[in-house]
This record gives structure tokens, sequence and C-alpha cells, in this order.
């Protein structure tokens, strides 16, 4: 079945370190790929997302590549902010009988520290 | 534009009770799903909704059950709580055509 793999953390990083969450997929097909990113005591905020292999999603300096090769679709920032501290969910959507439905990750929480 | 809304923001139930809640989906989307969210089991998906009808359902029993109206609101009702209902529900909304979904901030449920 599909499912996504990721990197669970908890991670603490000092401000201006550079940040990669890995994140594997098993999916039929070719699905769309997507970082979602939850504050403290908030829902799930679109982040960027990639909708075929190569194709590159970009967002407040965060960016992640789909590599069909290696069913990846790692996230990385150049220079993490302490505004950046929340936890990050890797997802992919499927598609059942007309319907999609996003299946993610486990989350990691990321703390960056001044 | 404004986006998804959620209420209640919490809820309090006890044990046996029956809960209710409601979401409004962005403005001309017509697609609404839930999921669930706790520490253990992550976010599961729960069911989606379109145009009045249910597509897709989650592995959920029977007491999780939802419905959409004409003008694309949701609700979803749990009958019978449970301690292990507690969580952090949220529904999404997406438009036709797009594969990207966008979330509410979520009904904080606990049960005592």
């Amino acid at each position: 079945g599909n499912s996504v793999t990721q990197m669970e953390g908890p991670v603490t990083l000092s401000e201006e370190a550079f940040l990669t969450i890995n994140c594997t997929y098993t999916a039929t097909g070719y699905p769309s790929l997507f970082w979602y990113v939850q504050y403290p005591g908030e829902g799930l905020q679109l982040l960027l997302k990639a909708t075929k292999a190569d194709d590159k999603g970009s967002n407040k300096g965060f960016e992640a590549t789909y590599r069909k090769e290696t069913t990846s679709f790692h996230l990385e920032k150049g220079s993490v902010q302490v505004s950046d501290s929340a936890v990050y969910f890797c997802a992919l959507i499927r598609t059942q009988g007309g319907s999609e439905k996003l299946v993610f990750g486990k989350g990691m929480k990321l703390t960056v520290n001044p | 534009k404004a986006g998804v809304t959620q209420t209640p923001r919490y809820l309090i139930k006890t044990r046996g009770q029956q809960v209710t809640l409601s979401c409004s989906p962005i403005s001309g989307h017509r697609s609404v799903s839930w999921y669930q969210q706790t520490p253990g089991q992550g976010l599961q998906f729960l069911f989606e909704y379109f145009s009045e009808t249910q597509r897709n359902k989650g592995n959920f029993p029977g007491r999780f059950s939802g419905r959409q109206f004409s003008n694309s609101r949701s609700e979803m009702n749990v009958s019978t709580l449970e301690l292990g209902d507690s969580a952090l529900y949220l529904c999404a909304s997406r438009s036709d055509g797009r594969t990207e979904a966008f979330f509410g901030q979520g009904t904080r449920l606990t049960v005592v």
C-alpha cells in the first residue's frame, strides 16, 4: 500500500543551522507529494508541494525535490530561524475511486534555539 | 478569501456522550475531508465528502459518521464517546481538480 516514512526526531538546531528532514515514500503510480507544517496549537499549513518527478517545491526558504528514482522528497532549508520551530509532516496524496486522501508520515518536531 | 473554519476549537465530553463537530470549507471548495490526529497514531484519514456524498472512508468504527450540506459545510459526529477518541480533529478542503488540501485549525476533543 501507499506509505510515507520520515525522520521523526525530535531535532534541536541552533539558529542559522542547515536543516534536512528525510522523507521516502511507497506508492503505486506517481503521487503528488507535500510538506505540511504544524505550529503549536494550530492546524496544518501547506508548506510546499511537487506533482511530478524532478519538480522542486519551494516556499519561505524551504525546498524539496521529487526524486522518483529514490522515491524521496527530502525537505531542506539553508538557515533556520527560531520561528521555524514546529512539527513537519511529509505526505502523499492517494487517489481511490475518484476520491483523494492524504497519507502522512509521523511528523518531525523541530526546535530552533537562538 | 476566508480559510477553513472549524468550530468549536475545544470540547470536553464525558464517556458515552456524543459530539458533533463543524467545518466550513474555503468558498468554492466542494471536497471536505476529516482527519484524526493523536500522539500515538499520528494523522489518520476519517472520510471525504464531495457534493453531499461520502466518497471515501477510513478505517474507523461506525460510531464515526459525517455529512455534508448543499453549501459544502460538513459535520462529523462521534457517538458513544470513548477515552481513546480524545484527539485533534482536522478538517481540510480542496478545490476541484487540485491536489493541495487546506486545513482548519482543528477541534481539540477531550473525553473524560
